[in-house]
C-alpha cells in the first residue's frame, strides 16, 4: 500500500519570501518515483519535478528545489524568493504499478 | 494545442441522469488514465488503458462506471444513475506505454449533481 501525507492543509506567504511544502511517502516498495504537481484554478495538473526512490541527490532548479531523504520518507519542496503567480494547490505524488498516489495537496497563498 | 482535451469542461446534471465525458489524448500516447478528483482531495486513480485494452479498474469504479478506448484513440467515461457522491472533478491523463511516469494530464470535466 501506499500512503502520501502532505500535512499542511494551507500555507500564505508574502511575496519573495520561501516556502518549503511537505511531504511524507510510505511504501514498502523499494522502486517507486517521486513527484510534485501544481493545480491553478484551471484545474490542469503541471507537472513540475520527480524524483526515483535511487536518487537521494537534492537539487534545484530556478526558484525550485527538493529535498528526498529516503530514511524518513520525506520528499519536501521548496520555492525561493514566492510570486503572486505561484498561488496554487501543490501535490506531492508517488507512481508504482502504473498509477499515481496523491497526497490531499497544499493550498499556497503569495500575497503582494 | 496538443495536450490531454477533455470534454466538456463543466457538466451539471439531475441525480439518475447519465453522463458521458470524453477525453482525447496525446496522439502517439498509448496509455490513457481516468482519475477522480473530489473537493479538497488529491487525484484517485480509476482506470487505465493500454492501447485499446483496459488493463486495471480501481474499486472506486462501480457498476454505474464504464470506460471506453474503443480504437486506442480517444476514450470515454460513462456514469449511469448519477449521486451526488459523484460530483468531482474527472481528470484524464496520458503517456507513452515505455516512458510511463511522464504522464499529462487534462484540465478535467468538472461534474455537478444536483
Amino acid at each position: 500500500a501506499q500512503k502520501v501525507t502532505q500535512a499542511q492543509t494551507e500555507i500564505s506567504v508574502v511575496e519573495k519570501e520561501d516556502v518549503t511544502l511537505d511531504c511524507v511517502y510510505e511504501t514498502r516498495d523499494t522502486t517507486y518515483y517521486l513527484f510534485w504537481y501544481k493545480q491553478p484554478p484551471s484545474g490542469e495538473l503541471v507537472f513540475l519535478i520527480r524524483r526515483n526512490s535511487f536518487d537521494e541527490q537534492n537539487e534545484i532548479s530556478g526558484r525550485y528545489s527538493w529535498n528526498f531523504q529516503k530514511s524518513t520518507s520525506s520528499f519536501n519542496f521548496t520555492i525561493t524568493a514566492s510570486q503572486v503567480v505561484d498561488s496554487a494547490v501543490y501535490f506531492c505524488a508517488g507512481y508504482n504499478f502504473n498509477k499515481f498516489y496523491f497526497g490531499s495537496g497544499t493550498k499556497l497563498n503569495v500575497k503582494p | 494545442d496538443t495536450g490531454v482535451s477533455q470534454d466538456p469542461r463543466h457538466k451539471i446534471t439531475k441525480r439518475g441522469q447519465n453522463v458521458t465525458f470524453r477525453c482525447d489524448p496525446i496522439s502517439e500516447h498509448n496509455r490513457l488514465y481516468w482519475y477522480r478528483q473530489t473537493l479538497g482531495q488529491g487525484p484517485e486513480f480509476l482506470t487505465y488503458f493500454q492501447n485499446e485494452a483496459q488493463l486495471e479498474k480501481s474499486r472506486l469504479l462501480s457498476d454505474r462506471f464504464s470506460a471506453e478506448r474503443p480504437k486506442g484513440s480517444f476514450s470515454t467515461l460513462e456514469i449511469q444513475r448519477t449521486e451526488q457522491g459523484d460530483s468531482a472533478m474527472y481528470l484524464c491523463a496520458s503517456s507513452l506505454a515505455n516512458r510511463d511516469t511522464e504522464a499529462f494530464f487534462g484540465q478535467g470535466t468538472r461534474l455537478t449533481v444536483v
